[in-house]
């Protein structure tokens, strides 16, 4: 089975701290995807990775940075976190082609 | 720029009954059509890809229909169950072929009572 593993289930940081979110995954995919999610808005693109060290932003990525510097694992940063991106993250990996995509369990961010 | 609805934002049905959750899209030109499951608190769950050459795939009780020039897609769960109960969401692929991202409807919200 596909696995995309997300680092942690929850989480609480305080305003103004880099926050790193982490995602692996073991199919050799070559996309991956860091998704936010909030009632009301459903699932928004933040930036994805069609390889190593390449991201493309997506539609909200003001406020986060990424890293991909190995093919399995693709990071979610967010340099100075502040109350609005509390969230659930959900990050995700699909080969190329028409194809489908798999998600990880998501991480529940609270930020105080 | 595309959009995807879901309707309706939340169904509540008795066990055993048959159902369809209907998902609409925008633009015709996508790449495929995928539908997923996600619990509550939880991640999504990859329930069935339609590629935007085909007209329907089926997993157990459950067949997904894809209508690209009308812009549809439904889910068909037959004989429900209270297990079946979670939030069900469809994304359209778009964009290059390689690297294109899912857009997203809001989601249904399923109840099945026992």
């Amino acid at each position: 089975d596909v696995k995309v593993t997300q680092s942690s289930r929850y989480l609480v940081k305080r305003t103004g701290e880099k926050v790193f979110l982490e995602c692996v995954q073991d199919m050799d995919h070559e996309n991956m995807f860091w998704y936010r999610q909030d009632p009301g808005l459903g699932l928004r693109l933040i930036y994805f990775s069609y390889d190593v060290k390449m991201k493309e932003k997506g539609d909200i990525p003001e406020g986060y940075s990424v890293s991909r510097e190995k093919k399995e694992r693709f990071s979610l940063i967010l340099e100075s976190a502040s109350t609005n991106q509390t969230s659930m993250y959900l990050c995700a990996s699909s080969p190329p082609g028409f194809t489908e995509a798999f998600f990880g369990q998501g991480t529940r961010l609270t930020v105080v | 720029k595309q959009e995807v609805t879901q309707i309706p934002a939340a169904l509540s049905v008795p066990e055993g009954e048959n159902l369809v959750l209907n998902c609409s899209f925008t633009d015709s030109a996508i790449y495929n059509l995928q539908w997923f499951r996600q619990d509550p608190g939880k991640g999504l769950t990859s329930l069935l890809l339609i590629q935007s050459s085909q007209r329907e795939q089926t997993s157990g009780r459950l067949n997904a229909s894809l209508d690209k020039s009308s812009g549809r897609s439904t889910l068909y769960i037959a004989a429900s169950q209270p297990g079946d109960s979670a939030t069900y969401l469809c994304a359209v692929k778009g964009g290059s072929s390689n690297t294109g991202k899912l857009i997203f409807g809001q989601g249904t919200t399923l109840q099945v009572k026992p």
